[in-house]
């Protein structure tokens, strides 16, 4: 079966800017993370979301916000970036909650300049 | 707040030698799951563990999960330069909505000299 899909794999935006990530979770997972790593910090809970609904933040800014699909397909939406905010973002699903474990897409690197 | 800690950061072996890699929850845990994480890819999931004491081999990996549930461990016998990359654990905490909160360790970089 088809993995967790992130989309774009690389991105460049510019400071101020926003941006929007997509993620496509393994068919049949409704629990869908997202993650920020960054070598120094390594990897930051941003949100989980499940059935449509955000079942779980972390501690992140107004400006990181995200949303889950009837589909269970999510996005993570990035406002107003700052260069602090370049990292790979990673997305992962699971089937109901990450009771058995995360897959992890590919994740998007994104590159504030 | 809930945090994971893990030791080493680095660790370089000889191809051959052991590793292990400790991870400390500052508060109880309700489950370990330990991810590995190539250079230049995403984290696998390795395995879950539950119960206070817990031991679970996978080959040549073995994992812990302590009496009090707040540490674990994973060891690597006569580790291999397939090993290198990066060991996460994640500490989950259950929640009443039904989420697993994980909270990712910092990581383990293992390198295998061969």
């Amino acid at each position: 079966k088809a993995g967790v899909t992130q989309t774009p794999r690389y991105l460049i935006k510019t400071r101020g800017q926003q941006v929007t990530l997509s993620c496509s979770p393994i068919s049949g997972h409704r629990s869908v993370s997202w993650y920020q790593q960054t070598p120094g910090q390594g990897l930051q809970f941003l949100f989980e979301y499940f059935s449509e609904t955000q079942r779980n933040k972390g501690n992140f800014p107004g400006r990181f916000s995200g949303r889950q699909f009837s589909n269970s397909r999510s996005e993570m939406n990035v406002s107003t970036l700052e260069l602090g905010d370049s990292a790979l973002y990673l997305c992962a699903s699971s089937l109901i909650s990450p009771n058995y474990g995360y897959t992890f897409g590919s994740g998007t690197r994104l590159t504030v300049v | 707040g809930q945090q994971v800690m893990q030791i080493p950061q680095y660790q370089h072996v000889q191809e051959g030698e052991d590793f292990t890699t400790y991870c400390n929850s500052s508060t109880t845990l309700s489950n370990i799951q330990w991810y590995k994480q190539r250079p230049g890819g995403h984290p696998v999931f390795l395995i879950q563990l539950v119960k206070s004491g817990e031991v679970k081999k996978q080959k040549r990996l073995t994992f812990q999960f302590g009496e009090a549930k707040k540490n674990s461990s994973l060891h690597i016998t006569a580790t291999q330069t397939t090993d290198v990359g990066t060991y996460f654990c994640a500490g989950g905490r259950f929640e009443e909505t039904g989420a697993n909160n994980l909270f990712f360790g910092t990581g383990t970089r293992l390198t295998v000299i061969p």
